[in-house]
């Protein structure tokens, strides 16, 4: 497709149970970014990669939030043992290049933890 | 450490007329750029206006534009002829080369276009 692609749209998990989301950015597009985004806020910064490079995990709450990008283009973030605090819409963006370009959005996954 | 403020929670204008969306954003970085997105109830970033702190000249986008005054350190989003469909959340954004280019949003502004 033309645009950024996220699954699935939406997750409900119990608490305790990982979780896999998944991000396919627009082809050819260098960077992706991660943001969490709470009921009623904007969207904040989770990671970001360059290719296959993670250069930025500093917004990742904690330890059980991993994220890769294995061969430079479709992305996973993983949450492990999931608690309530998790739930929110993950939103996954892509850009060309690295600098002032816009960043396109995927539709985002809403995560329920029950 | 960069931030972005958007004082207005919520606002209605009439279908037609003209609104503005105030953002103001703190910086030490002197290169940085700022952008406006839409977010309708279906979720989804769409991407509006985007300028840069050196561009002397406002950003126009078809009925957006962004009246950009840098010693303030305001951005405010301009649109022009409301309509129906620009009933949305809207953020304001920045991110520049020194923070590794994550974008920083403001809390929103819910816009209500009215009939």
């Amino acid at each position: 497709g033309a645009g950024v692609s996220q699954s699935p749209r939406y997750k409900v998990a119990k608490r305790g149970q990982d979780v896999a989301l998944r991000c396919d950015p627009i082809s050819g597009h260098v960077s992706l970014f991660w943001y969490q985004q709470a009921l009623g806020q904007g969207p904040e910064f989770l990671t970001y990669f360059q290719n296959e490079a993670q250069l930025d995990k500093s917004g990742l709450p904690s330890d059980r939030f991993f994220a890769e990008r294995p061969e430079g283009s479709v992305s996973t973030l993983k949450i492990q043992r999931t608690q309530q605090e998790d739930s929110a819409v993950y939103l996954c963006a892509s850009s060309l290049v690295m600098g002032d370009q816009p960043q396109h959005f995927g539709d985002g996954t809403r995560l329920s933890i029950l | 450490a960069q931030k972005i403020t958007q004082t207005q929670p919520g606002m209605f204008v009439q279908e037609k007329e003209a609104v503005t969306l105030d953002c103001t954003y703190d910086t030490s970085d002197q290169s940085y750029g700022l952008f406006w997105y839409k977010q309708p109830s279906s979720g989804e970033m769409i991407f509006l206006i985007y300028q840069g702190s050196y561009d002397e000249q406002n950003a126009t986008e078809g009925r957006y534009s962004l009246n950009f005054q840098k010693a303030r350190k305001s951005a405010n989003l301009v649109i022009s002829a409301s309509q129906l469909g620009d009933s949305a959340m809207y953020f304001c954004a920045m991110t520049s080369p020194e923070t590794g280019n994550q974008f920083y949003f403001g809390t929103g502004t819910s816009l209500t276009v009215i009939p």
